[in-house]
């Protein structure tokens, strides 16, 4: 099955300055990555997501780019705020055992970021 | 339907008690998904339905937890006989179908005491 590592575990920056996530994952058939924002005591949110077909995808101040060669993907936020404080998680999809479809999602353990004004 | 819906959202039992939680998808979702999340942790796979089929089941999950989704509608995940690990945050997710993000619910926060 597949498995999700996720890097750094806490990361801190200033605000304003540019924040970056990886992930890895392990099995090639994985064509689905989402990234989610959880702030604490909340519930997670999907924030952006990418598939297999396409390297990069931006939305705004926040970008995900996908290496399928070397299994890996990040998430890039700029111009970091305040209240982008939160623990970011990023997800493969996990291919299913019914009709090849993919199943269920895998999440990394989790990011959390801290903006300092 | 605005979301996800759970409930309860906080629970505390007494070990060896059975607990069951429900949840309420978004109505046009044919997929349904059970996660649980300790502190500090990414929610870890349960098992998921799409429609009411249960297609997959965590190697993980032990056999006291159960889960139904009759008619394709809400779900339910039952635990049997508590024990102090099952304490976690419960969360229920729902999505369009297979590639497609998760909205998750509030959660349903289990303390086995």
């Amino acid at each position: 099955g597949e498995n999700v590592e996720q890097h750094p575990s806490t990361l801190s920056v200033q605000e304003g300055d540019s924040a970056v996530i990886k992930c890895t994952y392990s099995d090639s058939a994985s064509n689905y990555f989402p990234w989610y924002k959880q702030e604490l005591g909340k519930r997670p949110q999907l924030i952006i997501d990418i598939r297999s077909n396409v390297g990069e995808k931006k939305d705004q101040r926040i970008a995900v780019t996908l290496n399928k060669t070397a299994k890996h993907f990040s998430l890039h936020i700029t111009e970091t705020q305040p209240e982008d404080s939160a623990v970011y998680f990023c997800a493969a999809s996990n291919r299913g055992n019914y009709g090849g479809s993919q199943g269920n999602l895998i999440f990394g353990k989790g990011t959390k970021l801290s903006v300092k004004p | 339907d605005t979301g996800v819906s759970q409930d309860p959202r906080h629970k505390i039992t007494k070990r060896g008690q059975n607990v069951t939680f429900r949840c309420d998808p978004i109505s046009e979702h044919n997929r349904l998904y059970w996660y649980r999340q300790t502190l500090g942790q990414g929610p870890e796979f349960l098992t998921y339905f799409q429609n009411e089929a249960q297609l997959e089941k965590s190697r993980l999950l032990s056999d006291r937890f159960s889960a139904e989704r009759p008619k394709g509608s809400f779900s339910t995940l039952e635990i049997q006989r508590t024990e102090q690990g099952d304490s976690a945050m419960y969360l229920c997710a729902s999505s369009l179908s297979a590639d497609y993000g998760y909205t998750f619910g509030s959660g349903t926060r289990l303390t086995v005491v």
